[in-house]
């Protein structure tokens, strides 16, 4: 299956830094989507971008649809302690006729932050 | 607020045993996916359905998984006979589907272990 590359697998951060993540595929993708997965939980919808070069915000975080398509990007500024979490890229290909929202998972970056 | 609901939360049963883990997507979500998540593998994408009809089901194992949609407020995974390395937690996601929203929505996942 499509694999999505998701850099860096932690991160340990003092409380008040910034962090950034970025996602990486090997072929073109329509929409990017950016999940947090607390423990015990099922992943949660943080961003969703659609077009190339789209940047988009949500309170503290700010995504982005790569140039290429190939790549997405997330930033967290001013990091609190409720951000630690395992943060998910997932990406999807041109959809085909009747295939519906088929949906590649990154591997995750897990965010501690000390406070 | 609209969620998506699962259960059982967890599941302990003995190898060879059947599981159903049963999913309510939210209402009027046209789209449904079956996700597996382990520490080895990420979130691997078993099936999805689209308007209750089955679009893809090639990443589960057909010898042993089976996924239908009884009606619209009802999906169901079931594995039999189920194996030690099924030990996993098990995720359900709805959708709006539709070319302007591509998010999926996860419930709280069922944790399956089998002894």
């Amino acid at each position: 299956g499509q694999q999505l590359n998701q850099s860096p697998q932690s991160m340990f951060i003092q409380e008040g830094e910034d962090v950034s993540m970025n996602c990486t595929s090997s072929s073109i993708f329509n929409t990017w989507l950016w999940y947090k997965q607390d423990p015990g939980e099922g992943p949660v919808l943080l961003i969703a971008l659609y077009k190339a070069g789209e940047l988009t915000s949500n309170g503290r975080l700010t995504a982005q649809f790569g140039i290429t398509r190939k790549d997405s990007f997330l930033n967290i500024s001013a990091s609190i302690p409720s951000d630690v979490g395992i943060y998910f890229c997932a990406g999807q290909p041109r959809p085909l006729l009747n295939t519906g929202n088929q949906f590649y998972f990154g591997t995750g970056t897990s965010l501690t932050v000390i406070p | 607020d609209a969620r998506v609901t699962q259960t059982p939360r967890h599941k302990v049963t003995e190898m060879g045993q059947e599981v159903t883990m049963r999913c309510q997507p939210i209402l009027g979500h046209n789209t449904v996916f079956w996700y597996r998540q382990t520490m080895m593998q990420g979130l691997e994408l078993l099936a999805y359905f689209r308007n209750r009809a089955p679009l893809d089901d090639s990443g589960m194992p057909k010898d042993r998984f089976s996924a239908e949609m009884p009606d619209a407020t009802l999906a169901t995974l079931k594995i039999q006979p189920s194996e030690p390395r099924d030990s996993a937690v098990y995720f359900c996601a709805s959708g709006a589907g539709g070319p302007l929203s591509y998010e999926q929505y996860f419930g709280p996942g069922t944790r399956l272990t089998v002894t």
